[in-house]
């Protein structure tokens, strides 16, 4: 089965600040990665699909990119909102989820 | 508008079997695929398994096993059934709708949480 290892476990960052989670995955997955924001006590909601592709209604500060087994999640410009679990999650070879980053507000 | 819905039991003892229901509105189940995930408290997600738009399924290898998947489509319901339940079990099961086949889970239930416990 594929592994999917999230970097850092926990990001601290302040308002404003570009902030990127890292997905690395123990094989190559040809971009086939989504990723989904939970916040608490909430089910998860997909941002981006297929590596790069923004889902409706998701603002543009979040942006996804990446190939082979390494993917990021960048977020532009850091909102108070945007505090949550961010977990990527893999469709190439089996369905995999990763552990998850949890971003907090410095 | 697209909802789904889980129901089902909040607590089953150990080694018995759950049974969870999900109802959907707003789309067609031979239209799209909706997958369960279950999500143990403080953890991440787990795809657990998937009833195809076409009627066939797939499960998590873990859980293979014990795990069984099937809807029926005149109730616009998807049915879980997992035998042999145990402590880490524990946890809130979704069930969601795959907007891309086997990704994309756009539209998520509320989830329902359920306890493995004598």
């Amino acid at each position: 089965d594929i592994q999917m290892t999230q970097s850092p476990p926990v990001l601290s960052a302040s308002v404003g600040d570009r902030v990127t989670l890292s997905c690395k995955a123990s094989q190559n997955i040809n971009k086939n990665l989504d990723w989904y924001q939970q916040k608490h006590g909430e089910a998860p909601k997909l941002l981006i699909y297929y590596t790069n592709n923004l889902q409706t209604g998701i603002p543009s500060r979040f942006s996804g990119s990446g190939s082979g087994t390494d993917y990021t999640l960048t977020i532009s410009s850091l909102q108070p909102e945007d505090v949550a679990t961010y977990y990527c999650y893999q469709y190439n070879s089996g369905w995999t989820f990763g552990g998850g980053t949890k971003l907090e507000l410095k | 508008q697209v909802q789904l819905k889980e129901s089902g039991p909040g607590l089953v003892q150990p080694s018995e079997t759950l049974s969870l229901t999900c109802t959907v509105s707003g789309f067609s189940l031979t239209s799209y695929s909706v997958s369960w995930v279950r999500q143990p408290s403080g953890k991440g997600p787990e795809w657990m398994g998937r009833m195809w738009y076409d009627g066939d399924t797939a499960y998590n290898s873990a859980l293979k096993s014990r795990l069984s998947i099937s809807r029926d489509t005149s109730k616009n319901q998807v049915f879980l059934k997992m035998n042999s339940l145990q402590t880490d079990d524990t946890g809130t099961y979704y069930c969601t709708r795959d907007a891309f086949g086997s990704s994309g889970f756009d539209y998520w239930g509320q989830g329902v949480m359920v306890t493995v416990s004598s």
